[in-house]
């Protein structure tokens, strides 16, 4: 079965300005989760939705955001871009259901954001 | 609250080297453990997993055992090979779909 796929793969976006991400699931799967990736912060969690709802949320300011359709795809956004926002973002997909977390995630390949 | 707490690398190898990263996390409940590997300009793959105490997850030639009275899940390789040279994360998911990551571990094995 088809993997997680996250596009763009590669973003090079100037200070000041917004980008979109995306993220398409595992079929069947209904929640994801995001992450950032930095060299010096390694993995931070920025938010998980289930079924269209944000359902935990990590520390991160408020431009950063996201959505999820009805069919389980995501999108995160972050507006207002600073040069720390270039980072490796992850996305990651899993059943999402009570009990199933024994399941664990699968991830994307990642979206690699440069800010200049 | 929860969190995973691993073994702070770089570690560096020979071939064919016994490998040993350390792993403990916080026992809020009966997570899942996860070991994943992360290649350069990747994403994190799955390496193994265990989903019960004194389950021992492997793959690959690794393997970790869910140790509860430790709170641990050590991951561990016989003999390493170049190709393992990578970025090792563990991971516990705990019941309210929170996964928690260490901080990662990375392997470099010279020939």
């Amino acid at each position: 079965k088809a993997g997680v796929t996250q596009t763009p793969r590669y973003l090079i976006k100037t200070r000041g300005q917004q980008v979109t991400l995306s993220c398409s699931p595992i079929s069947g799967h209904r929640s994801v989760s995001w992450y950032q990736q930095t060299p010096g912060q390694g993995l931070q969690f920025l938010f998980e939705y289930f079924s269209e709802t944000q359902r935990n949320k990590g520390n991160f300011p408020g431009r950063f955001s996201g959505r999820q359709f009805s069919n389980s795809r995501s999108e995160m956004n972050v507006s207002t871009l600073e040069l720390g926002d270039s980072a490796l973002y992850l996305c990651a997909s899993s059943l999402g259901g009570q009990g199933n977390h024994r399941y664990g995630y699968t991830f994307g390949s990642g979206t690699r954001l440069t800010v200049v | 609250g929860n969190s995973v707490t691993q073994m702070e690398g770089p570690v560096t190898l020979s071939e064919e080297a016994f490998l040993t990263i350390n792993c403990t996390y916080t026992a809020t409940g009966y997570p899942s453990l996860f070991w994943y590997v992360q290649y350069p300009g990747e994403g994190l793959q799955l390496l193994l997993k265990a989903t019960k105490a004194d389950d021992k997850g492997s793959n690959k030639g690794f393997e970790a055992t869910y140790r509860k009275e430790t709170t641990s899940f050590h991951l561990e390789k016989g003999s390493v090979q170049v190709s393992d040279s990578a970025v090792y994360f563990c991971a516990a998911l705990y019941n309210n779909n929170d996964m928690r990551f260490g901080a990662g571990t990375r392997l470099t094995v010279k020939p």
